[in-house]
């Protein structure tokens, strides 16, 4: 089974617009990280917003919250305010106890001006 | 100031010839990851040291090989290229293993060419 799954592969968002990005996430571990990074199309993943299993009140960073749901295991990212330069792949990520990172299959953002 | 740095940002290489790629890191992690990440696809994990422990994913070629000579700097060898090795590479680096809060930093990556 996947560990992440983005069920959106583009989605489309007026400027100034609010947009959720779908994350749902499987694990069996009751410690767990779950991580939203951007890419734009130069190809850096920069780091947006982090969610502990833990952690009671959900995630914000500026424009960023992450609309964490543990019962559904879901993990959606809001976008607040779309700005031109939101525009790029958004990819949502677990951690579990160990080292490696386990990455959905991306969704791919357009602002429209 | 960049955190994870890689070099160079663009490589191109002819098939079949050896290249090296570079990464370093200024945050002093002790865990150091590469991915290979193909267009429109998610990064896909190739390796990952733990200090100076290594660990292959099962799927990696052998082609690929890896070096991290300290903490700071860790390197991505390919033997032999081939056309289905051009990708962006993407270094990444994580603190104390084993804690699920603990964010992975990513440099911004190495675009390869094989002609």
């Amino acid at each position: 089974a996947q560990k992440i799954t983005q069920t959106q592969p583009g989605m489309f968002v007026q400027e100034k617009e609010a947009v959720t990005l779908d994350c749902t996430y499987d694990t069996s571990d009751q410690s767990y990280g779950l991580f939203w990074y951007k890419q734009p199309s130069s190809g850096e993943m920069i780091f947006l917003i982090y969610q502990g299993s833990y952690d009671e009140q959900n995630a914000t960073e500026g424009r960023y919250s992450l609309n964490f749901q543990k019962a559904r295991k879901s993990a959606n990212l809001v976008i607040s305010a779309s700005q031109l330069g939101d525009s790029a792949m958004y990819f949502c990520a677990m951690r579990e106890g160990g080292n490696q990172f386990y990455f959905g299959t991306g969704t791919s953002l357009t602002v429209i001006p | 100031d960049a955190m994870v740095i890689q070099n160079p940002r663009y490589q191109v290489t002819q098939f079949g010839k050896p290249v090296t790629l570079s990464c370093s890191q200024t945050l002093n992690h002790n865990v150091m990851y590469w991915y290979q990440q193909k267009s429109s696809q998610a990064p896909k994990l190739l390796f990952h040291y733990y200090d100076k422990d290594f660990n292959n994913e099962a799927d990696t070629p052998d082609n690929f090989q890896s070096r991290r000579p300290n903490t700071s700097f860790c390197f991505l060898d390919i033997r032999s290229p081939g056309l289905g090795d051009a990708a962006m590479y993407l270094c990444a680096t994580s603190r104390d293993a084993g804690l699920a809060k603990n964010i992975q930093y990513f440099g911004a990556g190495t675009r390869l060419s094989v002609l």
